[in-house]
């Protein structure tokens, strides 16, 4: 079993829509929780960072840590055709430098 | 502009040949690191770097090797001994603290000719 899990799509949605993007972890020792962006043949860029459990909100973006269920979230409010991407989840221990990641979902918004 | 800078773009390495890639920091970071992407996979951990002259294997670094002597650069070396090379190799880099995110150049593809 994978540390990280995320359905690697495709997922189309129309432009506007509330994208819901999700991952699963098993390790229960990750603290701190991100999201990156990657567009084609380009690096990841760190969208969202968060600590143990909770909400975190940044402009159209909200991303949410439920520890209990191992599960964390990443929504996407009014949906743009530039926002068509591959979104990666990591997860990491307090002390460790290692990040693990997930696959990466893909995202289409369509307009 | 602070950034990560990773070059070459693409690279193409011939059978038992050595190819290194660079990446340069500005960014006054203290830790960088040394990912492999492979389609349908994760990005592992090839080596990190948390202070000059020091470094940390990590998931796979077999094949590898890198250099930490000076603060902005950490380059990567692909040996002649990995016998997948062909991927994406990205480079990142982060304050050193509990916690602190990293952040991630542009990348090299390197391909086998």
């Amino acid at each position: 079993q994978k540390e990280v899990e995320q359905d690697p799509g495709p997922l189309s949605v129309p432009e506007g829509a509330i994208v819901s993007l999700n991952c699963t972890y098993s390790n229960s020792a990750f603290q701190y929780f991100m999201w990156y962006r990657q567009y084609s043949r380009k690096g990841p860029e760190l969208l969202m960072y968060t600590y143990s459990s909770g909400n975190k909100e940044d402009g159209r973006f909200t991303a949410q840590v439920d520890k209990s269920s191992k599960y964390i979230s990443l929504f996407i409010r009014d949906s743009q055709p530039s926002d068509s991407a591959t979104y990666l989840c990591a997860g990491r221990r307090t002390g460790f430098q290692k990040l693990v990641f997930g696959t990466g979902t893909r995202l289409l918004v369509s307009p | 502009d602070g950034g990560i800078t990773q070059s070459p773009k693409y690279l193409f390495r011939k059978e038992g040949q050595n190819v290194t890639l660079s990446c340069e920091q500005n960014l006054n970071h203290d830790a960088m690191y040394w990912y492999r992407q492979d389609p349908g996979q994760g990005l592992r951990l090839i080596y990190y770097s948390q202070i000059v002259n020091d470094f940390q294997k990590g998931d796979i670094a077999e094949g590898y090797s890198v250099s930490r002597e000076k603060k902005e650069s950490f380059p990567l070396t692909v040996t002649s001994a990995q016998k997948n090379p062909t991927a994406f190799y990205l480079c990142a880099s982060s304050i050193e603290g509990v916690g602190q995110p990293q952040h991630f150049g542009d990348g090299t593809r390197l391909s086998i000719l």
